[in-house]
């Protein structure tokens, strides 16, 4: 399986500010994927990130409130826009891992984010 | 889309006990997950089930695609045992759609 290291862990951020959080993975993937966890929720994708190409965004989320880079095959970015209270959640970055085609999907640490 | 849902949503054990975890989906699907969720958050893998059987020391699971249902079973279970369960599911291969994540079971303990 991956190893997928994600910072910050957890923020305390102000509202109307950006946060920006990085994740590392061991070995190259071709797709990594973000998703957000409201407090007490499910899982919900926020986008697909591709190396060389615009991140794919599910409905509901958009580029410029969550931008999102993919330099190279190890390592993505999510940035998140203009805070509000109603961004506090956990973020987590995951990767598509297994024993022989890529089936499973691991997830890093998470970021738990609060906004004041 | 496709729809997911898992039962219960809660489920209180004592140590020891046995337990069966259900997801039921809403359509045809060619991927299936159950992950666990500790209690601080760390999101683990348990199986990669899209059909049939499959044991992992004291977790074991059942896909019956045809019904499109899926159980996880814990034997003698544990405190660790703790946290939330969640199964997804997807349709990958050609036109791929993301892994669709089930709203869990929050599974608690006691000693």
């Amino acid at each position: 399986s991956a190893v997928i290291s994600q910072k910050p862990s957890r923020d305390i951020c102000q509202r109307g500010t950006s946060l920006t959080i990085q994740c590392q993975v061991d070995s190259q993937v071709t797709m990594m994927f973000w998703y957000r966890q409201q407090p007490g929720q499910s899982l919900t994708l926020i986008a697909t990130a591709n190396q060389g190409s615009e991140a794919t965004y599910e409905s509901g989320f958009v580029i410029d409130k969550f931008p999102i880079s993919r330099p190279n095959l190890t390592f993505s970015t999510l940035t998140v826009s203009n805070m509000s209270p109603e961004d506090s959640s956990i973020y987590l970055c995951s990767v598509l891992g297994g024993s022989w085609a890529n089936e499973k999907l691991f997830f890093g640490s998470g970021t738990q984010l609060s906004v004041l | 889309g496709i729809q997911v849902e898992q039962s219960p949503p809660d489920l209180i054990l004592q140590e020891g006990a046995n337990s069966t975890l259900r997801c039921n989906f809403s359509d045809s699907v060619n991927n299936l997950q159950w992950f666990h969720q500790n209690p601080w958050g760390q999101l683990i893998n348990l199986f990669y089930i899209p059909s049939g059987t499959k044991q992992n020391g004291r977790l074991s699971a059942t896909t019956v695609a045809t019904e499109r249902y899926s159980l996880l079973y814990i034997s003698s279970s544990q405190t660790t045992d703790s946290g939330v369960y969640f199964c997804a599911v997807a349709v990958w291969g050609s036109g791929n759609t993301p892994l669709v994540f089930g709203k869990g079971t929050r599974l608690s303990v006691i000693a």
